[in-house]
């Protein structure tokens, strides 16, 4: 049981090219979270699926995108990486939308030069 | 919408000792609290969580209690340990578009 996998774990890329991060989960969970996390800013959501076949803007969604691919995939685009997207991006789990515990994946640290 | 303030950010104790972290939120329909622990180069894990139906919870070493009243939560670490040493990040949810609302962080230090 792997829980929330990530992949991949590093990454570096230069201004301007594109990028997807790939999240997956094994716990049949319906609600799925991508965050990201800066120094001193705490984890902070990008984007939202609460249900298979539903995403939705969560607080910082301008330059990414998402796909809900199925019920255990959850992928987060760069279209056009910026410096300002330099960050560990955490992909998360629950069971339902709302006041739900939370599972983390290991993250994915991105640098954009 | 919520927010969440967390203090300290950054806290230092003697292996033995008790560590308190606070956390204030300020949605009064706020019902769900947890708290998460993330180690170096991991992802942040779930140590314990408490609703409003309840003011305190334990699990061994851990507790959380909640003020609702005070709109106020906090996690304690009794008898710490160097593996306590993490950043701990303290949540709460929210009406908003945003399900769980995090604090920014505090970092632990457990010295031996």
């Amino acid at each position: 049981n792997a829980g929330v996998t990530q992949t991949p774990k590093f990454q570096v890329l230069k201004t301007g090219q594109s990028m997807t991060l790939q999240c997956a989960q094994d716990m049949n969970h319906n609600s799925m979270y991508w965050y990201r996390q800066d120094p001193g800013m705490g984890l902070r959501l990008i984007y939202y699926s609460a249900s298979e076949g539903t995403t939705d803007k969560g607080e910082v969604p301008n330059g990414y995108n998402v796909s809900r691919l199925n019920k255990r995939e959850f992928s987060l685009r760069l279209e056009s990486a910026a410096p300002s997207q330099t960050s560990v991006y955490f992909c998360a789990s629950s069971e339902a939308w709302g006041n739900q515990p939370q599972h983390f994946g290991d993250g994915t640290r991105l640098s954009i030069l | 919408g919520e927010n969440v303030e967390q203090h300290p950010s950054t806290l230092s104790v003697q292996e033995g000792d008790s560590a308190v972290i606070k956390c204030t939120y300020s949605d009064s329909a706020s019902n769900y609290f947890p708290w998460y622990k993330q180690e170096l180069g991991k992802g942040p894990q779930l140590i314990i969580d408490i609703r409003s139906n309840v003011g305190e919870k334990k699990d061994q070493r851990i507790a959380v209690t909640l003020n609702k009243t005070a709109k106020h939560f906090s996690l304690h670490i009794t008898e710490t340990q160097p593996e306590d040493s993490a950043v701990y990040f303290c949540a709460a949810d929210s009406s908003g578009n945003t399900p769980l609302v995090f604090g920014k962080g505090t970092r632990l230090s457990v010295i031996a």
